[in-house]
């Protein structure tokens, strides 16, 4: 079964801390592809980083990194130093032939000032 | 940069209605696709369109719903006869090249559906 799991629902941290929003996923399939989408609060679904099954490096992009593990099925996401302005909701996708995107439940993350 | 845009932002329609939403995919892009977003839930994929015909599409996909791709610019879903449980966020994407490619497809903003 093709399946992405977010376990965390919700998240609530203070600005200026790391926070770690998991994701898990599910595939029978050798070659897939692992997105992350942002939903701020104005509702549109914002692009952030893709990852295939065959790249497990790791990326920094400024204050976002990802740690892809095959062995484990994770693509998890890290947000160093939190702002208010990453108060939204992270979806974790999977892509798999032919050609959909699996969304996860999404976690709600909330930065307090 | 270009980006995929949707009208109209907010569409209330009366149940049993029908109701046409409306997507510009990014100008290069091949493969569109619907998906829907009921509210406080996930995204769910609906349809994926590629070449003028439908490439998969979802249980969720039935024969009240359509898509079409009327000129070299427009991508449409049409809701033929609309029910309550159809009120939800469509959104439009689209993507370039091939579909086993890792290019991510990019989303409009969205057309929040309210059935009445």
């Amino acid at each position: 079964a093709q399946k992405v799991t977010q376990a965390q629902t919700e998240i609530s941290v203070v600005e200026k801390e790391d926070v770690t929003l998991d994701c898990v996923y599910e595939t029978r399939d050798t070659t897939y592809y692992l997105f992350w989408y942002k939903q701020p609060p104005s509702g549109e679904l914002v692009f952030l980083i893709r990852r295939n099954s065959f790249d497990e490096q790791n990326e920094i992009s400024g204050r976002y990194s990802w740690n892809f593990q095959k062995s484990t099925s994770s693509f998890n996401f890290t947000i160093t130093a939190s702002q208010v302005v990453d108060s939204a909701v992270y979806f974790c996708a999977l892509r798999i032939v032919p050609d959909k995107l699996i969304f996860g439940t999404g976690t709600r993350l909330q930065v307090f000032p | 940069e270009p980006e995929v845009t949707q009208t109209p932002s907010h569409q209330v329609t009366q149940m049993g209605q029908e109701v046409i939403l409306r997507c510009v995919p990014i100008s290069n892009h091949l493969y569109f696709y619907w998906y829907r977003q009921i509210l406080g839930q996930k995204v769910e994929f609906l349809v994926s369109f590629y070449n003028n015909e439908i490439s998969e599409k979802s249980e969720i996909f039935d024969d009240q719903f359509s898509v079409e791709r009327p000129d070299g610019s427009n991508f449409t879903l049409k809701i033929r006869s609309t029910k309550l449980e159809d009120s939800a966020m469509y959104f439009c994407a689209s993507s370039e090249a091939s579909q086993d490619s890792n290019q991510p497809q990019h989303f409009g903003d969205g057309t929040r559906l309210s059935i009445l």
